[in-house]
């Protein structure tokens, strides 16, 4: 299974853009690009996902490059509430295959 | 009422107990998930269960069981507690990998 690395931190300004980007080069052709986040010791929660094309919901925006080796989830206008672990993940969607493997992420905190 | 909960959310407990963790999910998804999370680490999958009659190891299934009464129920066993084990455990469910949803968590301290 394709491998991510992720920053371990970045610090954000409330009100602008956070940026979170995600290596995945080993990522497969039927692998997708998953992301959830975790604020403190709360169950992670779903963010976004994708497999090719750019995707956007009413939490963030997902980037894939062209050659799907990386990727950039995007928070248009940071709250303090998006201070959390963000995990980047690659897997398969499958129906006989259902297991997300979570690295360390990127623990991102929102600064007034 | 959560999508997803979890008892107890807190429990302490001696080396050589045996311990249940429980998890009740009302979304009606076959899917079910134990992971543990350790302080600074991310989360590592236990076992997995896609239907009531599947149960699967994940990558740390060593001193661990689990019981999948109904398709609303997924129970995490430690037969005898270990010190090591002291950890969050958090369980899921999903209708496919494309949207795990977690529950609360649960706190357990091995002594």
């Amino acid at each position: 299974d394709a491998k991510t690395t992720q920053p371990p931190s970045m610090d954000c300004a409330e009100g602008r853009a956070a940026n979170l980007p995600c290596n995945h080069s080993t990522i497969s052709g039927n692998e997708y690009v998953y992301w959830y986040r975790q604020i403190h010791s709360q169950g992670p929660q779903y963010i976004i996902h994708g497999l090719k094309n750019n995707e956007t919901n009413e939490m963030a925006s997902l980037i894939i490059t062209e050659d799907r080796k990386s990727s950039t989830l995007i928070l248009p206008h940071a709250t303090l509430r998006d201070t959390a672990v963000y995990y980047c993940i690659v897997g398969r969607t499958t129906d006989s295959w259902g297991k997300l493997q979570f690295g360390a992420g990127t623990q991102v905190v929102v600064t007034p | 009422d959560a999508d997803v909960t979890q008892t107890p959310r807190n429990r302490i407990t001696k080396t050589g107990k045996r311990i249940m963790l429980e998890c009740s999910q009302t979304k009606g998804h076959d899917r079910m998930y134990w992971y543990r999370q350790d302080p600074g680490l991310g989360l590592r999958l236990i076992y997995y269960s896609f239907d009531v009659k599947d149960i699967n190891k994940g990558e740390i299934s060593d001193g661990y069981s689990v019981s999948r009464q109904a398709q609303a129920k997924f129970s995490l066993s430690l037969e005898s507690a270990i010190p090591n084990q002291t950890a969050l455990y958090f369980c899921a469910t999903s209708e496919t990998t494309d949207t795990q949803y977690f529950g609360p968590g649960t706190r357990l301290t091995v002594l």
